[in-house]
C-alpha cells in the first residue's frame, strides 16, 4: 500500500501571494487532516475533511481553505500569505477506524519572504 | 480548549537506558492519546496510542501509561538505541477522528 504523499516538498513564496499544497491520501483512507508545524513546535490542527466535506476546523483564519476530491486527495490553499505562514504543512489521512491511526505525509516546507 | 504540556523538552540518555516522557492535558473529555515520533525531514509517525478506557499499553520496547484522574500520560522506552533519537510528540483528542492537540515535543538523543 502507498503512504501519504505531499507535493511540493519545498516552496518559496512572496508575502501577499497565494499557494496551493497537495496531498494524496493513503489507499483506502477517506479522512484527511491538515496541520501547520512551525519550527521547533508541535503540529497545529488546521482542518479536517471527510468524504469531501469539512468536518472540523482549528483556530485558523478563512484565508486557509481546503478541498477534498472524490478520490480522497486533498488541497490546502492559503491566500494573502504572511511571513508567519512559513512552516511545515502536514497532511494526515485515516480510514476512520481506531485501530489504524492517522498516517502523516512528510510535509511541504513553505517559506514566505 | 484543550492544552497539552510535555516534559522534558530535551532528553539525553545512554544507549541501553530507559527514557520517559510525560504529558498532561487539560480537557477531561479527551479520550484518545497517540504518541508520534518525528525524524528529521519526515512527518510524524505513530508509534503507540492509548484510549481512555485503558491504563497501560505495551508494544515491545515501548509502553504508554494513562492516569485519567490526574490527566497525564507517559511514554516509556526501554533499552534505548541510537535509532530512537528523534523528536517525540504526545497528543490528545476528544474523539478518535477529530483533531489532535499536540504537545510541544521532546527531543530525545540516545548516546552510543
Amino acid at each position: 500500500e502507498t503512504g501519504v504523499t505531499q507535493s511540493p516538498t519545498h516552496l518559496i513564496k512572496t508575502r501577499g501571494q497565494q499557494v496551493t499544497l497537495r496531498c494524496s491520501s493513503q489507499s483506502g483512507h477517506n479522512t484527511v487532516s491538515w496541520y501547520q508545524q512551525a519550527l521547533g513546535q508541535g503540529p497545529q490542527f488546521i482542518f479536517q475533511y471527510y468524504r469531501e466535506e469539512e468536518n472540523g476546523r482549528g483556530n485558523f483564519p478563512p484565508r486557509f481553505s481546503g478541498l477534498q476530491f472524490p478520490n480522497y486527495s486533498s488541497e490546502l490553499n492559503v491566500n494573502a500569505l504572511e511571513l508567519d505562514d512559513s512552516a511545515l504543512y502536514l497532511c494526515a489521512s485515516s480510514n476512520g477506524q481506531e485501530v489504524y491511526g492517522y498516517t502523516f505525509g512528510s510535509g511541504t516546507r513553505l517559506t514566505v519572504v | 480548549g484543550e492544552n497539552v504540556e510535555q516534559h522534558p523538552s530535551t532528553l539525553s540518555v545512554q544507549e541501553g537506558d530507559s527514557a520517559v516522557i510525560k504529558c498532561t492535558y487539560s480537557d477531561s473529555a479527551s479520550n484518545y492519546f497517540p504518541w508520534y515520533k518525528q525524524e528529521l525531514g519526515k512527518g510524524p509517525q505513530l508509534i503507540i496510542d492509548i484510549r481512555s478506557n485503558v491504563g497501560e499499553k505495551k508494544d515491545q520496547r515501548i509502553a504508554v501509561t494513562l492516569n485519567k484522574t490526574a490527566k497525564h500520560f507517559s511514554l516509556h522506552i526501554t533499552e534505548t538505541q541510537p535509532e530512537d533519537s528523534a523528536v517525540y510528540f504526545c497528543a490528545a483528542s476528544k474523539n478518535y477522528g477529530q483533531n489532535f492537540v499536540f504537545g510541544p515535543g521532546t527531543r530525545l538523543s540516545v548516546l552510543p
